[in-house]
């Protein structure tokens, strides 16, 4: 049983470019949440998406960033028009139930992007 | 709303314990705990609901004052596989969001 997959596992882009991030959530899980983690910090929260919805974007930066989860096909966090600042690493978690209240959220291996 | 951990950091020797401590501003519904190694993903090793519950499995067990909105991660007879950097993640009574603490940088040496 596969674990929560994200692809690309290392990102480089120029400044100006555009930065798509994927995630595959666990099977049959239908929560996705994705963080974002500077160096030599904590977690934070960004978006949480079910399948087709958006359930809370509140901790998206308001522009150049969005977040999809298609009812066929992985999780997207799209990054428009990158500056140096958004260089982190990017994890995705995913859920069966709704978390954490009812159900733990288990983590991808993250994507790390760099910002040239 | 970013829960507070306590201590920032620590160095142990094989064998000693430790005890890392997780505080929040907002009343709490449920703390997660996670442990995460240098360019690794978190790794889930357990959950606590309100009800003041405690839990543990081999050397590693939690608690929960939801009176305090604290959390306590307590780690016995550590072993040089427990380096790492802990998290808890705190869900508040309300809302959607998910917190992770400021994080605790635990290495165990020989």
């Amino acid at each position: 049983n596969a674990g929560v997959m994200q692809n690309p596992r290392h990102l480089v882009r120029r400044r100006g470019q555009e930065a798509r991030l994927r995630c595959s959530p666990m099977k049959g899980h239908s929560h996705v949440y994705w963080y974002r983690q500077l160096p030599e910090e904590g977690l934070k929260f960004m978006v949480y998406l079910q399948k087709e919805n958006i359930i809370d974007e509140s901790g998206m930066p308001k522009e150049r960033f969005s977040a999809e989860f298609p009812k066929e096909g992985p999780s997207i966090l799209r990054i428009q028009q990158v500056v140096r600042g958004d260089s982190a690493a990017y994890f995705c978690a995913s859920s069966k139930d709704k978390s954490p209240s009812t159900d733990t959220q288990y983590f991808g291996p993250g994507t790390r992007l760099t910002v040239l | 709303q970013q829960p507070v951990q306590s201590p920032q950091a620590v160095i142990l020797r094989e064998g000693e314990d430790a005890v890392i401590n997780c505080s929040s501003s907002k009343a709490l519904y449920s703390v997660h705990w996670y442990r995460q190694k240098h360019g690794e993903a978190p790794v889930f090793l357990m959950i606590l609901l309100k009800g003041g519950e405690q839990k543990g499995h081999d050397k590693i067990s939690a608690s929960f004052n939801e009176k305090k909105q604290q959390s306590s991660l307590y780690l016995t007879a550590s072993q040089l596989s427990y380096s790492g950097t802990y998290f808890c993640g705190t869900e508040p009574i309300t809302g959607n969001q998910f917190y992770f603490g400021t994080g605790t940088s635990l290495t165990v040496i020989p």
